[in-house]
């Protein structure tokens, strides 16, 4: 079946842009991240949906980030007025429950100029 | 509090020769652990998950992990590397926080594989 999708696969944005960066999970599953890896370093959670419950939005670095799940499907992440230290892989991944490790999608390569 | 440390940060392997890749975990109760791969400008890949069943965990592409709770370890090995298994691996421990799912990521392994 279909995996994680991630759109698009990369962006290139001049500084003080806003970006939309989309994820399509699998169909069912019921949680959904995003992370960011940047260069040379490690992943840094920024923000966990489980169906229909607040998110946990612990991770996002500042209020220029948000991230909305619709239907309990497609998610958007939405960075304003990007700044150069935004630039990095934007990962989404999903899963049905905490036992199964989640699915990741292949990310969005985010560049600001 | 949980946390998740690997050991080391780069290793290099001949090919045909054993892969170890440490990771030993903190956790106030027996987790799952989960390790995953990533090739170079590609997404995460699960090799392999323990869920408290049997403690030798094979995955997929010969890897095989040890869950040892006397030692906190989840080490990763393969009996002999191939070139394709360059990349960096990545050991995760989920956990339940506050009625939230939350995966607590290992800093990576970056393997190289030398003919």
């Amino acid at each position: 079946g279909a995996g994680v999708s991630q759109s698009p696969s990369n962006k290139v944005t001049e500084k003080g842009k806003d970006v939309e960066l989309r994820c399509d999970p699998i169909s069912g599953h019921t949680a959904l991240y995003w992370y960011r890896q940047s260069l040379g370093q490690g992943l840094e959670f920024l923000i966990y949906f489980q169906g229909n419950s607040a998110p946990d939005k612990s991770g996002l670095p500042s209020d220029r980030f948000s991230a909305e799940r619709t239907g309990g499907s497609v998610s958007t992440l939405t960075i304003q007025r990007t700044q150069q230290e935004d630039s990095a892989v934007y990962l989404c991944a999903s899963s049905p429950g905490l036992a199964g490790g989640p699915n990741f999608g292949a990310g969005t390569r985010l560049s600001v100029l | 509090a949980q946390s998740v440390t690997q050991l080391d940060s780069h290793v290099s392997v001949s090919e045909g020769t054993p892969v170890l890749l440490r990771c030993n975990y903190s956790s106030s109760y027996s987790p799952s652990l989960f390790w995953y791969v990533q090739h170079p400008n590609k997404g995460l890949q699960l090799l392999l998950k323990y869920t408290s069943a049997a403690t030798l965990v094979k995955g997929i592409n010969g890897f095989e992990a040890e869950f040892k709770k006397s030692e906190t370890s989840f080490h990763l090995t393969k009996p002999s590397a191939h070139m394709s298994d360059a990349a960096e691996y990545f050991c995760v421990v989920p956990f339940l926080s506050g009625g939230y799912n939350k995966l607590i990521f290992g800093a990576g392994t970056r393997l190289a594989v030398h003919p």
